[in-house]
């Protein structure tokens, strides 16, 4: 089935940087806007960044804004999240999220397991 | 920018019971762009409700989503065990930054 794999999480120092990537299977992935969603310890969701289906936009939440950069690679159906100048609030589970769209503008529909980033000295 | 508030922060019931869980905006959502997500401990979100009444594929009939303008609510009749887990409401259809609710957390009596 459709099927969301994150990977590149682990422990950082403060101020470092940091790259997770999610594979996406069996949908044209090329379709689909991407979403970033993270979950510090004990917390509820909090929106990360979004592209839009071909890349040609992005967006961010203000907490990861200068920080983060989304990308993806349609030919290898995988999303990215650039992670610069790690913060300790920036330690979380990390989703990869399918928008039921191209465009963003839809809801998530397909997640992934996550992958767990962990900013610490 | 849209605040979501979910009430209660936590709801305990026994199985077999009806759920009743509030989501409220603070300004209008258009056209009841309205989520619904749970999420058990350990795993990631699961879409429930999206369209504040639609179910997502998959989901049971005991999910019933309903509401408009700015207040929603997700309800759960004839409680399983499987059910007890935290929910969030999220808006969409519409721009950047996509809000979630701060959960309710539905635990078993």
């Amino acid at each position: 089935q459709v099927q969301l794999v994150e990977s590149g999480g682990g422990v950082v120092q403060p101020g470092r940087s940091l790259r997770l990537s999610c594979a996406a299977s069996r949908f044209t992935f090329s379709h689909y806007a991407m979403h970033w969603v993270r979950q510090a310890p004990g917390k509820g969701l909090e929106w990360v960044a979004l592209i839009w289906y071909d890349g040609s936009n992005k967006y961010y939440a203000d907490s990861v804004k200068g920080r983060f950069t989304i990308s993806r690679d349609n030919s290898k159906d995988t999303v990215y999240l650039q992670m610069n100048s790690l913060r300790a609030e920036d330690t979380a589970v990390y989703y990869c999220a399918r928008d039921h769209n191209g465009d963003g503008y839809s809801y998530m529909d397909v997640w992934g397991k996550g992958t767990t980033v962990t900013v610490s000295s | 920018e849209i605040v979501l508030t979910q009430s209660p922060g936590t709801l305990s019931l026994s199985p077999g019971e009806t759920a009743t869980l509030s989501c409220r905006a603070s300004q209008s959502i258009s056209s009841n762009y309205l989520a619904w997500y749970q999420q058990k401990p350990g795993q990631a979100p699961r879409l429930l409700m999206y369209g504040a009444s639609s179910r997502a594929t998959g989901i049971p009939d005991r999910f019933s989503g309903s509401g408009s303008g700015t207040d929603f609510t997700l309800t759960i009749s004839r409680l399983e065990p499987e059910d007890f887990a935290v929910y969030y409401c999220q808006q969409h259809g519409r721009s950047p930054p996509r809000i979630f609710g701060q959960g309710t957390k539905l635990e078993i009596k």
